[in-house]
């Protein structure tokens, strides 16, 4: 299918480590973005990367992308309990760059 | 900042009766879409409407679905005959940009629970 699977499903981590979460999916994609879900909220969006990028930073985050295994990671970086939420990745279809399908999650716990 | 609003956030009905979910897009964007979310569990497509009409929809949104905007600013998800397992929080979102990818603007969500 062409949405995403995130992997680990749930990740606990301590306050200033870095968590990495891991996205896979099936179909050829025209992009790829991450968002983030606090508990019972709306999603908000993080990050995009195109499917001719590898690697794209935005502040603590690090996204890669690596169209050949059909993969993506996020990398948070020194991270905050504040960072605790669900966090989705979605992959834009060749077809139509536009209609994006979520995977299942991960979900991220940071202790203080 | 510009935002997707929904009402009602919760809503109880009885199995069997109409829902209508509404959603205020942000006012420039071009596509539009309703996702559904059973609780914890992954984000589902329903459907994106485009210029005016159903672009594309998944396997869930049957007959007992369907989405309208009606007067250039509310877009509304109805459900005909609710079941137990249309339960869960749907979200709107939009996106303004054409021909590029952008990025999803979700509203908060309109929790429905089923009895």
């Amino acid at each position: 299918s062409q949405q995403g699977e995130e992997d680990p499903q749930a990740l606990s981590i301590q306050e200033g480590e870095n968590a990495t979460m891991n996205c896979s999916y099936k179909t050829s994609i025209n992009n790829l973005q991450w968002y983030r879900q606090n508990s019972g909220r709306g999603l908000v969006h993080l990050i995009l990367i195109r499917s001719n990028e590898r690697e794209k930073h935005s502040g603590r985050l690090r996204v890669t992308l690596d169209t050949s295994k059909k993969s993506s990671s996020l990398l948070i970086t020194a991270s905050r309990a504040a960072d605790t939420a669900s966090y989705f990745c979605a992959t834009g279809p060749m077809y139509n760059n536009n209609d994006m399908r979520f995977g299942a999650g991960t979900r991220l716990t940071v202790k203080p | 900042e510009p935002e997707v609003t929904q009402t009602p956030s919760h809503q109880v009905t009885q199995m069997g009766q109409e829902v209508i979910l509404r959603c205020v897009p942000i006012s420039n964007h071009l596509y539009f879409y309703w996702y559904r979310q059973i609780l914890g569990q992954k984000v589902e497509f329903l459907v994106s409407f485009y210029n005016n009409e159903i672009s594309e929809k998944s396997e869930i949104f049957d007959d007992q679905f369907s989405v309208e905007r009606p007067d250039g600013s509310n877009f509304t998800l109805k459900i005909r005959s609710t079941k137990l397992e249309d339960s869960a929080m749907y979200f709107c979102a939009s996106i303004g940009t054409s021909g590029s990818p952008g990025e999803l603007f979700f509203g908060e969500g309109s929790r429905l629970t089923v009895l």
